[in-house]
């Protein structure tokens, strides 16, 4: 069975600031960890995925994310917050990167303010 | 990049009829879709997985005889909720997977039942 849990369902940076979305997780299988972003009434995109290659896993538009299988965290960050990046954040999980279901935490609404 | 259509993107509804959503992955076949659940400001909750022409397997707690799902061909899947209630208002989102993108999401459809 997998599990995420993000921590801090609300984080608010300053434009320009650095970005750090917590994400810890719990696999009973090597995992393969996901980062999405929702807008409003939208669906999800991905951001970057895990997948058991370079631990250091970059993704669009500048954010990227390190997995530390010894503290279980995919942590997402961006150097420099954008005031588009304001969003809802979901970190996933699943036992493969294909036909297993995602399991998702409960979400981070990133607030971006001048 | 794959794309998934999901229509209609917003739909209105009276209490007692039924409602169809479609979910099409439109550059590439899907083996296999997800249906989710998403209630304001909370996380998306797997209702079923859905796989080309094999009945669909609903999460704990989903009522099938409600929330009917169809995959009739690897590039369609469609939800029906069936005599459909207030409490059924919410935002539904597909995902179609393949062994070459992954995990695509669909666009969402905010159904409210009146």
């Amino acid at each position: 069975a997998q599990s995420v849990t993000q921590l801090g369902s609300h984080v608010s940076v300053s434009e320009g600031a650095l970005v750090l979305l917590r994400c810890n997780y719990s696999s009973s299988v090597p995992p393969y960890l996901f980062w999405y972003v929702q807008y409003p009434n939208q669906g999800l995109q991905l951001l970057l995925k895990y997948t058991s290659a370079a631990t250091l896993v970059k993704g669009i538009n500048g954010f990227e994310a390190e997995f530390k299988k010894s503290e279980t965290s995919f942590h997402l960050t961006k150097p420099s917050a954008h005031m588009s990046d304001a969003a809802e954040y979901f970190c996933a999980v699943s036992g493969d990167g294909t036909a297993s279901k995602l399991t998702f935490g409960t979400g981070t609404r990133l607030q971006v303010t001048l | 990049g794959a794309v998934v259509s999901q229509h209609p993107s917003w739909v209105i509804c009276k209490s007692g009829t039924s409602v169809k959503i479609e979910c099409r992955s439109l550059d590439f076949q899907a083996t296999t879709m997800f249906w989710y659940r998403q209630f304001p400001k909370q996380s998306l909750m797997l209702m079923a997985t859905s796989n080309e022409g094999s009945k669909a397997t609903y999460e704990q707690g989903v009522e099938k005889d409600k929330f009917l799902i169809n995959h009739a061909s690897l590039t369609l899947s469609t939800l029906t909720v069936t005599s459909a209630h207030p409490e059924d208002s919410s935002f539904y989102i597909c995902s179609a997977v393949d062994n070459v993108y992954g995990y695509t999401f669909g666009s969402g459809t905010r159904l409210t039942v009146v």
